[in-house]
């Protein structure tokens, strides 16, 4: 199975922040990752497939970068409403793992 | 819009078996996979399976081989996960979702059905 580690797995930072969340693959996986947020009792939400490209809604502040084994999620100014946990998945072959997350918390 | 509704919480004893229903609306239910996750309290999310409601194929992760069962309904649009032989392990929120294109993200999510294992 293909492994996802994240890092960091918890973060601290003010609104307006720069945040950067890395999720690495055990194995060449191409551009196969999904990013999803997650907020207390609530199931994830999506934000972001194929390494890079933004689901429709989603805010301009959220990017996404990598390929092969290295990927990031960024949000270059952080608002209050992105205090949240933050998944990646990767779709390039079953099972379709996912990292560990990373809590993103007020500081 | 888009959306897929769970069936309500479950408290099962060890052993026993629990089935969560998955209904769809909003889209077309043959068009896309049925993909189920499941999340222990305070843990990450772990990818069980999938099911093709067209055709009824399926896939599940090896560690629930023998004991996880993925079917549908198409006339009431409607994905089951029926899992077996539960043990304290299995508590946890079990998660439906849609999976999309190629690239197979997840959208949308059910809005998670917790199942409670305990004597």
């Amino acid at each position: 199975d293909i492994q996802l580690t994240q890092s960091p797995a918890s973060l601290s930072a003010s609104v307006g922040d720069r945040v950067t969340i890395t999720c690495r693959a055990s194995q060449n996986i191409r551009n196969y990752v999904n990013w999803y947020q997650q907020k207390p009792g609530k199931a994830p939400q999506f934000l972001m497939y194929a390494a890079s490209r933004l689901h429709s809604g989603v805010p301009s502040r959220f990017s996404g970068s990598g390929s092969g084994t290295d990927f990031t999620l960024t949000i270059s100014s952080l608002q209050p409403e992105d205090f949240a946990t933050y998944f990646c998945q990767q779709s390039y072959n079953t099972p379709w793992t996912f990292g560990q997350g990373t809590k993103v918390e007020i500081k | 819009q888009e959306q897929l509704v769970q069936s309500g919480a479950e408290v099962k004893k060890p052993g026993a078996s629990v089935k969560v229903s998955c209904k769809a609306s909003g889209y077309t239910f043959t068009s896309n996979d049925i993909i189920w996750v499941r999340q222990a309290t305070g843990q990450g999310l772990e990818w069980m399976g999938w099911m093709s409601p067209g055709s009824g194929d399926s896939g599940h992760a090896r560690k629930f081989q023998g004991r996880l069962t993925m079917t549908r309904n198409t006339a009431i649009s409607t994905a089951y996960m029926e899992l077996n032989s539960l043990t304290s392990d299995d508590t946890a929120v079990y998660y439906c979702a849609r999976g999309v294109t190629n690239f197979n993200w997840l959208d949308p999510w059910g809005q998670g059905t917790q199942v409670t294992v305990s004597a």
